[in-house]
């Protein structure tokens, strides 16, 4: 079975410049993540969708950030303009989400984003 | 937002330890309990998902209690090798969050020979 697909998995860009990640979950995985992990701190869930639908995006800076999950499949997540303080991994995760034993999420490698 | 506390923050221990971590999360509205490994340049897997109070799980050297009356959990590692240095992440989903992972910050672990 494949695994979540992440590119790139560096990127060093200029503050005020953008960037954006993109995720191919696990195919029949319902449900895709975000997760922000910066230095020193846990995940932090930045959007959560259900097929193409946003279930959670309260943690989402909507001023700078914004997502997109195409016809239920792939993912893309767009930083415009960077800050530093954006400098942190971004995970990508996918779920079956089906019920309490189905829901572990397996997650991509991430991108570890610099802003400078 | 739900505060998921894990401690030690990072733990150093000699090839052969025995260790232990702690997870701690509110003990209303539970719903699952996951345990994460996280390698240097690789993905964060999944080591045990629990639901149940009591549930205690084990993968070879490595298992894991939960308790969701008082809400925590412990991850336990007999024998540590060098290969178990990671970081191990805690995370906790409610009822009415959707099946959203809410992490802790993880305890760092460093196994030398």
């Amino acid at each position: 079975e494949a695994g979540v697909a992440q590119s790139p998995r560096y990127k060093i860009i200029e503050k005020r410049q953008s960037v954006a990640f993109w995720c191919n979950p696990i195919s029949g995985h319902a449900t895709l993540y975000w997760y922000q992990q910066i230095l020193g701190q846990g995940p932090k869930l930045l959007i959560q969708f259900q097929n193409n639908g946003v279930v959670d995006d309260s943690q989402l800076p909507k001023d700078r950030f914004s997502a997109e999950r195409l016809k239920g499949v792939d993912s893309t997540l767009k930083i415009q303009p960077a800050k530093l303080e954006d400098s942190a991994v971004y995970l990508c995760a996918s779920s079956l989400a089906l019920d309490r034993r189905n829901t572990e999420a397996f997650f991509g490698q991430g991108t570890r984003l610099t802003v400078v | 937002i739900l505060n998921v506390e894990q401690s030690p923050q990072s733990l150093h221990v000699q090839e052969g330890d025995s260790t232990n971590f702690t997870c701690s999360f509110p003990s209303s509205n539970f719903y699952a309990l996951h345990w994460y490994r996280w390698e240097t340049a690789k993905s964060p897997e999944a080591l045990f998902v629990m639901t149940l109070n009591g549930d205690e799980k084990k993968k070879g050297r490595i298992s894991a209690t939960l308790n969701t009356k008082e809400g925590y959990s412990y991850l336990y590692i007999k024998g540590s090798q060098p290969e178990d240095s990671a970081t191990y992440l805690c995370a906790f989903i409610t009822v009415d969050s959707g099946y959203a992972l809410n992490f802790g910050k993880g305890t760092s672990l460093l196994v030398t020979p």
